[in-house]
């Protein structure tokens, strides 16, 4: 059971290139999350998908696009990197409701020069 | 508007030394608590969780952390650490009456001295 797959693990961009990173999950959970992880920042939302065909804002989507492509995939699109964006992308997981708890990928290592 | 403060950014101590990690809230409703352990370089994994009865909930690899309501808060503890519990741990918060909103501390590093 592969649980929160996310591609790739690493990668390097220069300024103003523009990606997208796959999520994808197979626990049939209805709700996905992409956050960012900075040194001594905890983790921020950036978006999220409560169900399949929905998608909202958390606390730092500026510069970052979404897709709910299907239940199972959820991709984060930076359309013009910048260094400011360098961080540790992880999404994640859950059924429905507050109480539940959330799975995590591995993460994507992502440096912008 | 509701926070979570984890007071240690970096926690030194021996092996099978006892370990704290202090987490504290602010929230006017009620809410669920969280601890989540990240091992280096990898995503963040459930360790336990309190959701609503006993105060005290225990993980499988010995941790526990208690609920207290009066000093909103959820300290983690564990008697005798391992050198594999070296890791960064996050406390987080979620209020009762919402779906998604996953309120994170800053997170506070383990580091185990042999």
């Amino acid at each position: 059971n592969a649980g929160v797959t996310q591609t790739p693990k690493f990668q390097v961009l220069k300024t103003g290139q523009s990606m997208t990173l796959q999520c994808a999950q197979d626990m049939n959970h209805n709700s996905m999350y992409w956050y960012r992880q900075d040194p001594g920042m905890g983790l921020r939302l950036i978006y999220y998908s409560a169900s399949e065909g929905t998608t909202d804002k958390g606390e730092v989507p500026n510069g970052y696009n979404v897709s709910r492509l299907n239940k199972r995939e959820f991709s984060l699109r930076l359309e013009s990197a910048a260094p400011s964006q360098t961080s540790v992308y992880f999404c994640a997981s859950s059924q429905t409701g507050g109480y539940q708890p959330q799975h995590f990928g591995d993460g994507t290592r992502l440096s912008i020069l | 508007a509701q926070s979570v403060t984890q007071l240690d950014s970096q926690v030194p101590v021996f092996e099978e030394a006892p370990v704290e990690l202090r987490c504290n809230y602010s929230s006017s409703v009620s809410v669920y608590l969280f601890w989540y352990v990240q091992y280096p370089n990898q995503g963040l994994q459930l360790l336990l969780k309190y959701l609503s009865g006993s105060t005290l909930v225990e993980s499988i690899n010995g941790f526990e952390a208690e609920f207290n309501k009066s000093q909103t808060s959820f300290h983690l503890r564990k008697p005798s650490v391992h050198i594999s519990d070296t890791a960064e741990y996050f406390c987080a918060v979620t209020l009762w009456d919402s779906n998604y909103q996953l309120i994170w501390g800053a997170g506070t590093k383990l580091i185990i001295k042999p």
